[in-house]
């Protein structure tokens, strides 16, 4: 069974500080999908990122950054000198290859980003 | 393009009342799915069709149904409302082999659903 785990409620930071939101993930299945999704108030699910189980390339978008580590079971999502436009929930989910579509969500990182 | 669009996007039901929320992708996708979200639970999925003609349970499936109604359309009904069905209902869209690397899901804007 897939599970994924976000333990960050809630992250509070300063304009510009740095903010890390951990996913710890679980699956069987030698071949998954680990995916990060943002949330902003207005509500709507907005794709931020795709990662293969078979490629732990670390990658960097403008001041987003992911680190897939396999040995731990760990795809944290780093955002650097932050915004008030940060704000949001992110949500870090998994799908396995062989029920592939089936995402399992965590619960949630609320970030909030106060000036 | 207008991707995945789901109606409508606030409602109130009594308890015991029945309604269906619809949903419609034009992406050409094979698999659509229903997820709800409560606060500090996350998406959980509630019904899936993996392709037209097909539908299976998710996580929390009871007090649903639905009906894959054509390649397009996936609707979810509930036939008798309790407050615990007060949510967040998502409907989302995949093409479906997961071979492409660009292959996600993509989803509505969401129906916000009370039940007093």
């Amino acid at each position: 069974a897939q599970k994924v785990t976000q333990a960050q409620t809630e992250i509070s930071v300063v304009e510009k500080e740095d903010v890390t939101l951990d996913c710890v993930y679980e699956t069987r299945d030698t071949t998954y999908y680990l995916f990060w999704y943002k949330q902003p108030p207005s509500g709507e699910l907005v794709f931020l990122i795709r990662r293969n189980s078979f490629d732990e390339q670390n990658e960097i978008s403008g001041r987003y950054s992911w680190n897939f580590q396999k040995s731990t079971s760990s795809f944290n999502f780093t955002i650097t000198a932050s915004q008030v436009v940060d704000s949001a929930v992110y949500f870090c989910a998994l799908s396995e290859a062989d029920s592939w579509g089936k995402f399992q969500f965590g619960a949630g990182t609320q970030v909030v980003v106060t000036p | 393009n207008a991707g995945v669009t789901q109606t409508p996007k606030f409602q109130v039901l009594k308890t015991g009342q029945s309604m269906t929320l619809q949903c419609a992708q034009d992406m050409n996708h094979n698999s659509m799915y229903w997820y709800r979200q409560d606060p500090g639970m996350g998406l959980r999925l509630i019904y899936y069709s993996a392709s037209e003609g097909t539908t299976d349970k998710g996580e929390v499936p009871n007090g649903y149904n639905v009906s894959r109604l054509n390649k397009r359309e996936f609707s979810l009904r509930l036939e008798s409302a309790a407050p615990s069905q007060t949510s967040v209902y998502f409907c989302a869209s995949i093409y479906g082999t997961g071979l492409s690397t660009n292959e996600k899901l993509f989803f509505g804007s969401g129906t916000q659903l009370s039940v007093l």
